[in-house]
């Protein structure tokens, strides 16, 4: 069925650095992806997002890449902080109807 | 601030007692969605209304049933809660996309329902 999944569970970076996190998703249909943060006992945080008619877009501290060719997503997240630390979903809205499908998650650990 | 408040937090109910967890929002959203997230796990699409319309997952048990009185209000009702139910409970809304683009959707903090 169609889905969207992440390819690493869990990603532990060291505090300044850059991480990476990728997702792919099945669904050539999709025309608007976005990616959320969730901390402990939090709801769903948006971080940014990306239509399918771009390829990259920036945001503080933040980038989004879209490979529409072999269906992947990824965030960048630069200069990493201990606030970072949280599990991050990408999720993929088909136009109708506005519904998300999420990814499995991929959680974040910062080390100091 | 606009925002979507879910209420309880944290809800302690008995196998078999119905319960009702309940989301507001001063978005003035047209669309209102709920999920369940359960442990290490991905939120999932239960039902959502577009404004009063009623839309439900071709795989959500029947045991979960929702209202929406108003624009501002909706409520998750679970009949008859099993074990298996216990989990997160987000709320969600986001704007009118009929016919267009879509949009981000907001999130409240959940209510964790506990099942004994």
């Amino acid at each position: 069925g169609e889905s969207v999944g992440l390819h690493l569970p869990t990603l532990s970076v060291q505090e300044g650095d850059n991480s990476i996190i990728n997702c792919a998703y099945s669904n050539s249909a999709s025309d608007y992806f976005i990616w959320y943060k969730q901390e402990s006992g939090k709801g769903p945080q948006f971080i940014i997002d990306i239509r399918s008619n771009m390829d990259k877009r920036q945001g503080q501290r933040v980038t989004v890449l879209l490979n529409k060719t072999v269906k992947h997503l990824s965030l960048q997240i630069a200069a990493t902080q201990p606030g970072d630390s949280a599990v991050y979903f990408c999720a993929e809205n088909r136009a109708a109807g506005n519904k998300l499908t999420f990814g499995g998650g991929t959680r974040v650990l910062v080390k100091p | 601030d606009a925002m979507v408040i879910q209420n309880p937090r944290y809800q302690v109910t008995q196998f078999g007692k119905p319960v009702t967890l309940s989301c507001s929002q001063t978005l003035n959203h047209n669309v209102m969605y709920w999920y369940q997230q359960k442990s290490s796990q991905a939120p999932k699409l239960l039902f959502h209304y577009y404004d009063k319309d009623f839309n439900n997952e071709a795989d959500t048990p029947d045991n979960f049933q929702s209202r929406r009185p108003n624009t501002s209000f909706c409520f998750l009702d679970i009949r008859s809660p099993g074990l298996g139910d216990a989990a997160m409970y987000l709320c969600a809304t986001s704007r009118d996309v009929s016919g267009g683009a879509p949009y981000e959707q907001y999130f409240g903090p959940g209510t964790r329902l506990t099942v004994t």
